[in-house]
């Protein structure tokens, strides 16, 4: 089981602010590295899945990178609008077919 | 596209008894997966199964049990129900390669038992 830490554990931002948030995740046995979106009430979405040292995705005005040495991740979230509120989960998975997810980030974008 | 479904959206056991709570997907995915998911708390995987009639324990597998007679549906079970599975379930499923796929999720069963 690995441990993940996800910080902030809430975070409140007026919208068109820029904001980010870590995942961190231990660098031995890394395989790749999701991160998902989970609004209220619904289920959770997938962004993105990274696999490789450096790596970058970008999706709209949500990007992310990986450091897979030092065993951490970041989704950065540009211009934030109301609509990106929800919790933003990150998951490393091992070799094991298993993803284990981290607490998450409560991200509230107010208008 | 239904992707992946589970029934009942809600549920209201007491202690000690039993249900089945039903997951099927559509996608012709091998993998599947059920979480549960507690305040506070990330996503627990209780069971997976890589394919038709294989199936192992997850993080936290006591209480549960878990069948895969076909690709589309994956059951979970619980004989003894106690209030420590009060939570809501989520099902989910991934393509061949499990692990850099994205897992599809459905949308949830709470279960309070009282």
């Amino acid at each position: 089981i690995l441990n993940v830490e996800q910080s902030p554990q809430s975070l409140h931002v007026q919208e068109g602010d820029s904001t980010n948030f870590t995942c961190s995740f231990p660098s031995s046995n890394f395989y790749a590295l999701h991160w998902y979106r989970w609004e209220t009430a619904k289920s959770p979405e997938a962004l993105f899945v990274m696999t490789l040292n450096g790596d970058e995705k970008k999706k709209g005005r949500i990007s992310a990178t990986l450091n897979t040495k030092e065993g951490y991740s970041y989704l950065y979230i540009k211009g934030s609008q109301p609509e990106d509120s929800a919790t933003y989960l990150c998951a490393p998975a091992g070799s094991n077919y298993k993803l284990t997810f981290g607490k998450g980030t409560l991200l509230t974008v107010n208008p | 596209n239904a992707g992946v479904t589970q029934t009942p959206k809600f549920r209201i056991l007491k202690i000690g008894q039993s249900m089945t709570l039903q997951c099927t997907q559509d996608m012709n995915h091998n993998y599947m997966y059920w979480y549960r998911q507690d305040p506070g708390m990330g996503l627990k995987l209780i069971y997976y199964s890589v394919g038709a009639g294989i199936t192992d324990k997850g993080e936290v597998p006591n209480g549960y049990n878990v069948s895969r007679s076909t690709t589309e549906d994956f059951p979970l079970r619980l004989e003894l129900a106690a209030p420590s599975q009060t939570s809501v379930y989520f099902c989910a499923s991934s393509s061949r390669t499990g692990l850099t796929d994205t897992q599809y999720f459905g949308p949830g069963t709470r279960l309070t038992v009282l």
